[in-house]
């Protein structure tokens, strides 16, 4: 079965910082990946998505994620953080072709002004 | 701006009473995901639907649980009778039905807190 590793718990980072939040998953071949984001009290929102091609993936509010096969690995990094961008992210893996997708733990990011 | 809608945003109840959630999916999805949040646990999948006909609930417990679609616009995800053990935040997500990289749009969230 798939899992996602989350090893930040929490980060802080100062605002106009760059930003890194590792992801880690264990599945058999190539997964499709996500990260999510969650305001508090608010559903989730998608970030970007990858299932082929380009390893390199850019998402809304200036996000991108890199998938690094050798290390499974699918990082989310921000070249400059918001205060606005303190939330919590989730990434997710889907085995390739499916629809059931399986969280990691979260990162719960936290911007200082 | 389609929206996925869940009804009731908070609940508490008493141990033992029958719950009832739910979710109208935005219009035109036609697979339809009830996940559970907690801090132990963080986010689980229950069970998710395909043109209302259910896929998988593996996830879900059996003896307690039950989602069901009257309709393409209506999910439920009812729980009787509930336990302390429920409490959690309950999300509805809906989606195209595009394979694997289908993206999920999710509700708010329902907060379950049983006494």
């Amino acid at each position: 079965a798939q899992s996602v590793t989350q090893p930040d718990i929490h980060i802080t980072v100062s605002e106009g910082a760059s930003l890194e939040l590792r992801c880690n998953y264990s599945y058999g071949a190539t997964p499709y990946l996500f990260w999510y984001v969650q305001s508090p009290g608010q559903g989730l929102q998608l970030l970007l998505k990858y299932f082929s091609g380009d390893t390199l993936v850019q998402g809304i509010k200036g996000f991108e994620a890199e998938f690094k096969r050798s290390q499974s690995s699918f990082n989310l990094r921000k070249p400059s953080v918001h205060w606005s961008d303190a939330a919590e992210y989730f990434c997710a893996v889907a085995p390739g072709g499916g629809n059931k997708l399986t969280f990691g733990t979260g990162t719960q990011l936290k911007v200082e002004l | 701006d389609a929206r996925v809608t869940q009804t009731p945003r908070h609940k508490v109840t008493e141990m033992g009473q029958e719950v009832t959630m739910r979710c109208q999916p935005i219009l035109g999805h036609n697979t339809v995901f009830w996940y559970r949040q907690t801090m132990m646990q963080g986010l689980e999948l229950l069970a998710y639907f395909r043109n209302r006909a259910p896929l998988d609930d593996s996830g879900m417990p059996k003896d307690r649980f039950s989602a069901e679609m009257p309709d393409a616009t209506l999910a439920t995800l009812k729980i009787q009778p509930s336990e302390p053990r429920d409490s959690a935040v309950y999300f509805c997500a809906s989606g195209s039905g595009q394979q694997g990289a289908d993206t999920q749009y999710f509700g708010p969230g329902t907060r379950l807190t049983v006494l």
